[in-house]
């Protein structure tokens, strides 16, 4: 069984503030590890992946994550916010192996970058 | 963009009524899913497919059918269609390097 829980509903941030959404997952087997960003009306956009090459990922838009263990977190960062990245983001698991390679979502976080 | 497409983009049906939503791929990828997606629920699965004629349900299968006759296309059917059905519909792939990738969502009205 796998499960993910996003912190926060809602984050609110100030233009050039670092960003920081919260996502804890549990699994019962090796995961991946995902971010994905939701536009308003729009699909949902891959941000990074984690797949056990490396704890720190890196993505797309200055955004990257950063895989803890210990901690069952995926937390993800970036250092400057901009207006752009006002959206919906959604933290995935999948097992490694098997069960289809399933994605299981958590419920979104919304942010909000004020100028 | 993973050459995904979805038909219809939006919908209004009344309740009872049957649906079929379309997934269309380019790529010749084995696995295609479909997830609907709900206010304070993110996305749920409801089937998915791991090559044709072979299907599995996801959390939310109730209500829903698919079938996959061609590697290319993925249809999701909604025999009777109920109120709480109403929803945005998201079709994904899978590459092998196991992310997915969605297509742009069916908008779908269940009056």
């Amino acid at each position: 069984a796998q499960s993910v829980t996003q912190l926060g509903s809602h984050v609110s941030v100030s233009e050039g503030a670092l960003v920081l959404l919260r996502c804890n997952y549990s699994s019962s087997v090796p995961p991946y590890l995902f971010w994905y960003v939701q536009y308003p009306n729009q699909g949902l956009q891959l941000l990074l992946k984690y797949t056990s090459a490396a704890t720190l990922v890196k993505g797309i838009n200055g955004f990257e994550a950063e895989f803890k263990k210990s901690e069952t977190s995926f937390h993800l960062t970036k250092p400057s916010a901009h207006m752009s990245d006002a959206a919906e983001y959604f933290c995935a698991v999948s097992p490694f192996t098997g069960g289809g390679n399933k994605l299981t979502f958590g419920t979104g976080t919304q942010l909000k970058v004020e100028l | 963009d993973a050459g995904i497409t979805q038909s219809p983009r939006h919908k209004v049906t009344e309740t009872g009524t049957p649906v079929t939503l379309r997934c269309h791929q380019t790529e010749n990828h084995r696995y295609m899913y479909w997830y609907r997606q709900d206010p304070g629920h993110g996305l749920r699965l409801i089937h998915y497919s791991y090559g044709v004629k072979d299907t599995d349900k996801g959390e939310v299968s109730d209500g829903y059918s698919v079938s996959r006759s061609k590697t290319e296309d993925f249809l999701l059917t909604l025999e009777s269609a109920t109120s709480s059905q109403t929803s945005v519909y998201f079709c994904a792939i899978r590459r092998e390097s196991h992310e997915q990738y969605f297509g742009p969502g069916t908008r779908l009205t269940v009056t």
